[in-house]
């Protein structure tokens, strides 16, 4: 079966860091692009970050320089390396596998999602 | 980047009824759009891929349509598990981003 468990959701101070986990089943995670997707309390989806199979990372202009997509090919496993921790990062955090068709990419298998709560 | 507008952010409807959300691209996305469900405490789900393209196991209740930068995600009869927020999201050019969100509740 296809799926995606979280784990690495925490209580953090501001300027902390954490790294979220996401391991893989029925797929490679090398093999794919991959996401993460984060939720505000109270607000919309927003897209953090992918990597490309062939390893290229893209970031939102938010989180640029703090947060760091990487996957551990060993552990079939995609991360998310969180520094410098703000408040208006607290949100539930989704990874999601992206597939290809006809040019198009979507998120068609995410993870249950894990929650980041930033405060003193 | 490309920024991405939803139409109407919230409505109120009956079961039966048909609904239709708008989305609109800063900038021609060709037809790079998806859109996707999601309800409190789930992940989002995958709905309409390509603008127009329905992903495996979502009902035939639901379509999308457009190019360029103007899209419609439509649910032809409103079915109670349908009640959710609605998200377009471009995937023509990272950052890829997502519509502020269109909530459908019931009326």
């Amino acid at each position: 079966e296809v799926q995606l468990l979280q784990s690495g959701g925490d209580l953090v101070q501001p300027g902390g860091s954490l790294r979220l986990s996401c391991a893989a089943s029925g797929f490679t995670v090398s093999d794919k692009y991959m996401s993460w997707v984060r939720q505000a309390p109270g607000k919309g989806l927003e897209w953090v970050s992918i990597i490309y199979s062939g390893g290229t990372t893209y970031y939102a202009d938010s989180v640029k320089g703090r947060l760091t997509i990487s996957r551990d090919n060993s552990k079939n496993t995609l991360n998310l390396q969180m520094n410098g921790l703000r408040a208006e990062d607290t949100a539930v955090y989704y990874c999601a596998r992206l597939s290809e068709v006809a040019g198009n990419w979507g998120m068609d298998v995410w993870g249950q999602g894990t929650t980041v709560t930033v405060s003193s | 980047d490309i920024q991405m507008t939803q139409s109407p952010s919230s409505l109120s409807t009956s079961v039966g009824d048909r609904v239709t959300i708008t989305c609109r691209a800063s900038q021609s996305i060709s037809s790079n759009l998806n859109w996707y469900q999601h309800k409190p405490g789930k992940a989002p789900n995958l709905l309409i891929y390509a603008a127009s393209s329905l992903q495996s196991g979502v009902p035939s209740r639901f379509s999308g349509s457009g190019s360029g930068t103007d899209f419609t995600l439509t649910i032809s009869s409103l079915q109670p598990e349908d009640f959710a927020t609605y998200y377009c999201e471009q995937s023509y050019s990272p950052p890829f981003t997502f519509g502020p969100g269109t909530k459908v509740d019931i009326k």
